[in-house]
């Protein structure tokens, strides 16, 4: 089956403005999670969710936000971009379900900010 | 911060075992033993995962010591395109709707070497 599909993969973006990053999670799957990849700080957690609902966040300001719809698909949301927002963006998806579920990843959209 | 220590390269020759070490002195009970690698540019790819066993699935075999505090992760012939970040993390597995979040260390660059 389909992996986890992340939209789009490359965009450049200028200082200001705002971004919006998609990612459909493997069939089935209701749990979506969001990280961020930076050669500085190397993966860190942005935010889960699960059925619409957020779950956790990580330590970034407000300036990043998600959200979930209720056929599972997900979209983060960076507004003022910043030079250091330029990083590897990534989707995970999971059943959420059962303990040991496993956490699945796209490949990911890479915004570079100017 | 990461729960897991990982040496931060190895080397290993074309068609030869790699042995990844992964020190997590501080596992709980409940936390599972993950492993992923990310190639780079590319999303993390899920390899294997245990609580307790070894186990051991067609891309790899995990070894966990009886007290968990350690485990190893073994590519049994590598080859060149086993070449990659090779990440270990402690997670809890909650389930119920979370998928939790993973914090990843730096992990091990394996290079596999013809």
């Amino acid at each position: 089956k389909a992996g986890v599909t992340q939209t789009p993969r490359y965009l450049i973006k200028t200082r200001g403005q705002q971004v919006t990053l998609s990612c459909s999670p493997i069939s089935g799957h209701r749990s979506v999670s969001w990280y961020q990849q930076t050669p500085g700080q190397g993966l860190q957690f942005l935010f889960e969710y699960f059925s619409e609902t957020q779950r956790n966040k990580g330590n970034f300001p407000g300036r990043f936000s998600g959200r979930q719809f209720s056929n599972s698909r997900s979209e983060m949301n960076v507004s003022t971009l910043e030079l250091g927002d330029s990083a590897l963006y990534l989707c995970a998806s999971s059943s959420g379900q059962d303990s040991g579920n496993t956490i699945y990843f796209g490949e990911g959209s890479w915004l570079t900010v100017v | 911060d990461a729960k897991t220590t990982q040496p931060t390269s190895m080397d290993c020759a074309e068609g030869r075992a790699a042995n990844l070490p992964c020190n997590h002195s501080t596992i709980s009970g409940n936390e599972y033993v993950y492993w992923y690698r990310q190639i780079h540019s590319q999303g993390p790819q899920y390899i294997i995962h245990g609580l307790k066993n070894n186990e051991t699935n067609e891309m790899a075999s995990l070894i966990i010591t009886e007290d968990r505090k350690s485990s190893t992760l073994i590519l049994p012939h590598a080859t060149l395109r086993d070449t990659a970040v090779y990440y270990c993390i402690v997670r809890v597995a909650l389930g119920g709707g979370s998928q939790g979040n993973l914090i990843f260390g730096k992990g091990t660059k394996l290079s596999v070497k013809p």
